[in-house]
């Protein structure tokens, strides 16, 4: 199975400033086929289910704040919150769909300083 | 508006048996793959099971084999998901979720909705 590792577990980020979050898969999830990565982004607030914010890695869902960002390819990849607001504090999973299992990061959860 | 709503959630004894379900509206069920996936109390998220549109590729996460089932009834907008067997591990939240389609309808597998989620408890 492929495993996704995030890092931080935790971070704290003052209000207006930028969040950073990273997601290492133990295979490339890249597909030179369709040149896409195979990664999703989903943030999740206490009792709620996730919300899918971003999939092929870089691709914004539709009504997700553009402050949300996705980059990297291969094996890296790391979601941004660029001017973090109190809405947005939650824990953020990444996503691997490449092939079954598909499995997810442990999480991070983002906290204001 | 798209909506999930899962069912079915309870305590059960250690080996026992539950049958969750998941009533979609919104969208034309029968034309999408739909997954169940599990989050422990506190914990993150585990991918349980997929089918597809006619349920001829169905796939399990290694420890729920032989003991869970999905199905699904594209008639009446209904996934399930049998849950044999139970172990204490298995207590979680259940979300049966949406694999996402671009707009030819071509799946991508990102879980574009969820439902709200069953609590399932084992425990003697």
């Amino acid at each position: 199975d492929i495993v996704m590792t995030q890092s931080p577990d935790s971070l704290a980020v003052s209000l207006g400033e930028r969040a950073t979050i990273n997601c290492k898969s133990s295979q490339s999830i890249f597909y030179s086929a369709n040149n896409r990565n195979y990664l999703a982004w989903y943030q999740q607030k206490p009792g709620q289910p996730p919300k899918l914010l971003i999939y092929w890695a870089s691709t914004r869902e539709s009504g997700v704040p553009d402050r949300f960002s996705g980059s990297g390819s291969g094996t890296d990849f790391t979601l941004t919150i660029s001017s973090l607001q109190a809405e947005d504090v939650a824990v953020y999973y990444c996503h691997h769909y490449y092939v079954t299992p598909p499995t997810f990061g442990q999480g991070t959860k983002v906290e204001i300083k | 508006e798209v909506q999930l709503v899962e069912s079915g959630g309870g305590l059960v004894q250690p080996g026992g048996s539950l049958r969750l379900s998941c009533a979609v509206s919104g969208f034309t069920f029968s034309t999408y793959w739909m997954n169940w996936v599990r989050q422990a109390p506190g914990k993150g998220l585990e991918w349980v099971a997929n089918m597809n549109q006619d349920a001829s590729e169905i796939y399990y996460v290694d420890s729920v084999k032989g003991r869970f089932t999905i199905s699904r009834d594209n008639t009446n907008n209904l996934l399930y998901l049998q849950m044999n067997s139970l172990r204490a591990d298995d207590t979680a939240v259940y979300f049966c979720a949406r694999d996402s389609q671009d707009s030819s309808g071509n799946r991508h597998a990102a879980l574009d909705s969820w439902g709200q989620g069953t609590l399932v408890t084992v425990s003697s």
